[in-house]
């Protein structure tokens, strides 16, 4: 069935690095992949997506990259703050099909 | 203000008590879904809705029930609460591609 590969399960970085989290998806029909952030004691909340006729999307220091050929895509935060702390779930669909398939989650930790 | 909306936000139950966990989004959407989610830790689909009179269960078994008698409300039931049902329930909704997410019901059963 359709499933989403996510890693790291956790990852720490020192503030003012780069973090990345990848993803692999298994349904090639999947057109639709959103990030979505979720803080601690709080409901997950959209950050990016993309679309697969695209292979990359910016907003400001965030970005995501898809190669549809490898069925990858990435999420690339550069410069992180402490703010970035949270737990990141990747997730991949057909636009305007019924369900999302999210990934394991990835906790981040940003160090002052 | 266009939002989904869970109540309640916190409840500690004793074993055996049945329970509804409210649902309710303003936006109009036909599709919804329900997860549980410990902390931190991996969404599991357990129910979902594409519309009014359409449930189907998720990738995670469940032994609670849901119904869609009307588009803008999705409640989950347990008809007998068990200390392994003791997590978090986050309520969802979505039309085209952003799905947005209810705050969440934090279930502990005793």
């Amino acid at each position: 069935g359709e499933n989403v590969e996510q890693h790291p399960s956790t990852l720490s970085v020192q503030e003012g690095d780069s973090a990345v989290i990848k993803c692999t998806y298994s349904d090639s029909a999947s057109n639709y992949f959103p990030w979505y952030k979720q803080e601690l004691g709080k409901r997950p909340q959209l950050i990016i997506d993309i679309r697969s006729n695209v292979g990359e999307k910016k907003d400001q220091r965030i970005a995501v990259t898809l190669n549809k050929t490898a069925k990858h895509f990435s999420l690339h935060i550069t410069e992180t703050q402490p703010e970035d702390s949270a737990v990141y779930f990747c997730a991949a669909n057909i636009w305007s099909g019924g369900k999302l398939i999210f990934g394991q989650g990835t906790e981040l930790s940003v160090k002052p | 203000e266009a939002d989904i909306y869970q109540t309640p936000r916190y409840l500690v139950i004793g074993t055996g008590k049945k329970i509804t966990l409210e649902c309710s989004q303003t936006m109009g959407h036909d599709k919804m879904y329900w997860y549980q989610q410990d902390p931190g830790m991996e969404l599991h689909l357990i129910h979902y809705s594409y519309g009014v009179n359409s449930t189907e269960k998720g990738d995670l078994s469940s032994e609670s029930t849901v119904s869609r008698i009307r588009t803008e409300h999705f409640p989950l039931t347990l008809e007998s609460a068990r200390p392994s049902h003791t997590s978090q329930y986050l309520c969802a909704s979505r039309e085209l591609s952003e799905q947005y997410f209810g705050p969440g019901t934090r279930l502990t059963v005793t």
